[in-house]
């Protein structure tokens, strides 16, 4: 089962930060947090993943609270191109290496 | 290649034949993942490989189901006696350390 709760969806302004955000309240000392997103019709896309500390890469930036129990998904300047599912996953890197998915988050970009 | 490439990308077969879908990782990623996908829903997890052998077969969902891997890149997912359930999108995904590369999927649908 996830270990994660996001809410269902979500609207976002074009040109406008997107804040994704995402509760792992049971996370362990050794697990990631990832962020995927899924296109309508394309495979899951990877985004970024961090374990305590905040992480930024082109695409995004990913804040994880110092108790590590929620994280949040910022994309700068969403485009439409961004509208997607995004999914919220926490896991061991030095155990199962399965990614277990939840229900994700439905962004919508508007113009 | 450039990215994970799996064929068929849709398939129509009748309820109890028997189907292979193919997945061709990126050269090099030690993992392969396959997973399947019902519309609404996350990806479900369903095998993982490392190199030629199954780490994980947790989510193989009953024994009509079974993939191989026996050169430690290509990888086909075998469904014996097809059910209508079966219909979904199944996703393949290969990864070499962090972060997984999935496919467009294979839409399979039985009648």
């Amino acid at each position: 089962d996830a270990k994660t709760t996001q809410p269902p969806s979500m609207d976002c302004a074009e040109g406008r930060a997107a804040n994704l955000p995402c509760n792992h309240s049971t996370i362990s000392g050794n697990e990631y947090v990832y962020w995927y997103r899924q296109i309508h019709s394309q495979g899951p896309q990877y985004i970024i993943h961090g374990l305590k500390n905040n992480e930024t890469n082109e695409m995004a930036s990913l804040i994880i609270t110092e108790d590590r129990k929620s994280s949040t998904l910022i994309l700068p300047h969403a485009t439409l191109r961004d509208t997607a599912v995004y999914y919220c996953i926490v896991r061991d890197q030095g155990g199962s290496e399965k990614l277990v998915f939840g229900k994700g988050t439905k962004l919508t970009v508007n113009p | 290649g450039a990215g994970v490439s799996q064929t068929p990308s849709n398939k129509v077969t009748e309820k109890g034949k028997y189907v292979e879908l193919r997945c061709d990782p990126i050269s090099g990623h030690t993992a392969l993942y396959w997973y399947r996908q019902s519309l609404g829903q996350g990806p479900e997890f369903l095998i993982y490989f490392q190199g030629t052998g199954a780490a994980d077969d947790s989510g193989l969902p009953n024994d009509r189901f079974f993939a191989v891997r026996p050169e430690g890149s290509v990888s086909t997912l075998k469904i014996q006696r097809t059910e209508r359930g079966d219909s979904a999108v199944y996703l393949c995904a290969s990864s070499l350390s962090v972060g997984a590369f999935f496919g467009q999927g294979t839409r399979l649908t039985v009648v």
